[in-house]
C-alpha cells in the first residue's frame, strides 16, 4: 500500500483481555517501530525492529507487552491482561533509512 | 537525558496572520530534528528533517529552521486547514537506538477566518 497501516483502528477491551494490534508497513521499508500516545502528549518509544531482528525493546512499559514481526514485513504488538492504563493510541511507524519516518494512522485502545 | 520542550502549548491566529513555533532540545548528539503535522483522530504526518544548524526547509507556507539548542517552525500567512497540532522530534547520533525519536507534547495552532 501506499502508507503504513494499522488495524484495528479503534478496539475496545474489558480489563484482563488480550489485544493484538497489526501494522503493515510500507513496503520494503527495514525499520519498524511501535510509539504509544497518551491524550494531549507526544508519542513515546517503545520498540523497534530491523527487519525481523527486535533490536530495542527498551520502551515497551511491563512484560504484558510483547512485539514481534516474524518475517521483517507485518508486525504484531500484544498486550497481555489489559489494564486502564494502557489506554492510548498505539502508533506504527516506518523507515526506509531513519530519515524519513512515516507513521500510521494509530489504533485507538480503550480499556474498560 | 534528551528532551524536547515546545511552546506555546497552544497558539490561536487569525487567518492571514504568520507566527512561529518553537522547539528546545537538549540531545547527547543531534543526528536529525523531524516537524510532524498531526490532525485530531489521525497519525502524525511527516513534515521535515533538519540536520545541521542553519539547515532551512519549506513547504507551501510552513519554513522550518535549526540552531544548535532550537527549531522554528515559521507559518506565513496561514488558512485554516493549517490547523493542526504540530510534533517536533530528535533524534540521537550515539547512545540509542538509531532512528529513534523524542518527541515533545506539540503545539496546538487554531486558524480563525
Amino acid at each position: 500500500g501506499a502508507g503504513v497501516s494499522q488495524s484495528p483502528r479503534y478496539k475496545v477491551a474489558k480489563r484482563g483481555q488480550d489485544v493484538a494490534l497489526r501494522c503493515d508497513p510500507i513496503s520494503g521499508h527495514v525499520s519498524l517501530f511501535w510509539y504509544q500516545q497518551a491524550l494531549g502528549q507526544g508519542p513515546e518509544f517503545l520498540t523497534y525492529f530491523q527487519n525481523e531482528a527486535q533490536l530495542d525493546k527498551s520502551g515497551l512499559p511491563s512484560d504484558r507487552f510483547f512485539a514481534e514481526r516474524p518475517e521483517g514485513s507485518v508486525s504484531t504488538l500484544k498486550i497481555q491482561r489489559t489494564q486502564q492504563e494502557d489506554s492510548a493510541v498505539y502508533l506504527c511507524a516506518s523507515s526506509l533509512n531513519v530519515n524519513t519516518i512515516y507513521f500510521g494512522e494509530g489504533s485507538w485502545l480503550t480499556v474498560v | 537525558e534528551d528532551q524536547v520542550t515546545q511552546s506555546p502549548e497552544a497558539l490561536r491566529l487569525q487567518e492571514g496572520e504568520s507566527s512561529s513555533l518553537n522547539c528546545s532540545y537538549t540531545v547527547s548528539g543531534l543526528r536529525g530534528l523531524f516537524w510532524y503535522r498531526q490532525d485530531p483522530g489521525k497519525g502524525p504526518e511527516f513534515l521535515f528533517t533538519l540536520y545541521s544548524a542553519g539547515e532551512e526547509k519549506e513547504k507551501e507556507r510552513l519554513k522550518a529552521t535549526l540552531t544548535k539548542k532550537e527549531s522554528f517552525l515559521h507559518i506565513t500567512a496561514p488558512k485554516p486547514e493549517d490547523s493542526a497540532t504540530y510534533l517536533c522530534a530528535v533524534q540521537a547520533d550515539r547512545g540509542s537506538t538509531l532512528g529513534r525519536l523524542y518527541f515533545g507534547r506539540g503545539t496546538q495552532l487554531t486558524v480563525w477566518p
